[in-house]
């Protein structure tokens, strides 16, 4: 059974970079299924709001970003830690928020894609 | 972007009582649909997706069904562990989007 664990600060200054790393245990990154393309994603809870998918990355590097937080927001993937990170620039009050990892699974049959597993989440404060 | 609208935003229930809560996409979505159970401090759940399939583990009371732009998650019995927020979520397009939520609270 697949676990994910995010870590990372829980508080983070105004204009600086949140920086969060996602940690897989019992799978590897790097394998897929035979029914199933695995990409690894982060999803975003504001206090009191909706998730909002940030993005997802594969584990050959290949990404994809929301477009409103495209510009600030760069995924990477270390294969040898079985790790997966997410870094997001210019934090302001409003990226304040429960980040949550999630395995992006997509089914080759239909194409259609949903997450999981999830992580438990980490609440990321941007305050100064 | 595809807007998803849940209804209703909060319930409350009884232990043994059935539960709908409809979600509503902007654009016809196929079946291209999820739901998540999401409780605090703890890892959300897939309950369902393409809009009919049960993930596997989960309790046979949770259904969901719809095509197109509308779509239902169904408890049909509601028990105590099932208190909690549910969302929906398009996997039509990109980026995927998901309803506001939908609250389930005790009676």
């Amino acid at each position: 059974q697949v676990q994910l664990k995010e870590s990372g600060p829980g508080l983070v200054k105004p204009s600086e970079t949140l920086s969060l790393t996602c940690t897989v245990s019992s799978g590897s990154i790097s394998s897929d299924s035979s029914s199933s393309t695995y990409y690894w994603g982060w999803i975003r809870q504001p206090p009191g709001e909706g998730l909002e998918w940030i993005g997802s990355i594969y584990y050959n590097g290949s990404t994809y970003y929301t477009p409103s937080l495209k510009s600030r927001v760069t995924m990477s993937v270390d294969t040898s830690k079985n790790q997966f990170s997410l870094n997001l620039s210019s934090v302001t009050a409003s990226d304040t928020a429960v980040y949550y990892c999630a395995r992006h699974v997509v089914e080759h049959q239909q194409l259609i894609f949903w997450f999981d597993p999830w992580g438990q989440g980490t609440l990321v404060t941007v305050s100064s | 972007d595809i807007q998803m609208t849940q209804s209703p935003s909060s319930l409350s229930a009884s232990v043994g009582a059935r539960v709908t809560i409809t979600c509503r996409a902007s654009q016809s979505i196929i079946t291209y649909l999820n739901w998540y159970q999401l409780k605090p401090g703890k890892a959300p759940k897939l309950l369902i997706y393409a809009a009919s399939t049960l993930q596997s583990g989960v309790p046979s009371r949770f259904s969901g069904s719809g095509s197109g732009t509308d779509f239902t998650l169904t408890i049909s019995s509601l028990q105590p562990e099932d208190f909690a927020t549910y969302y929906c979520q398009e996997s039509y397009s990109v980026p995927p989007t998901f309803g506001q939520g939908t609250k389930v609270q005790i009676k």
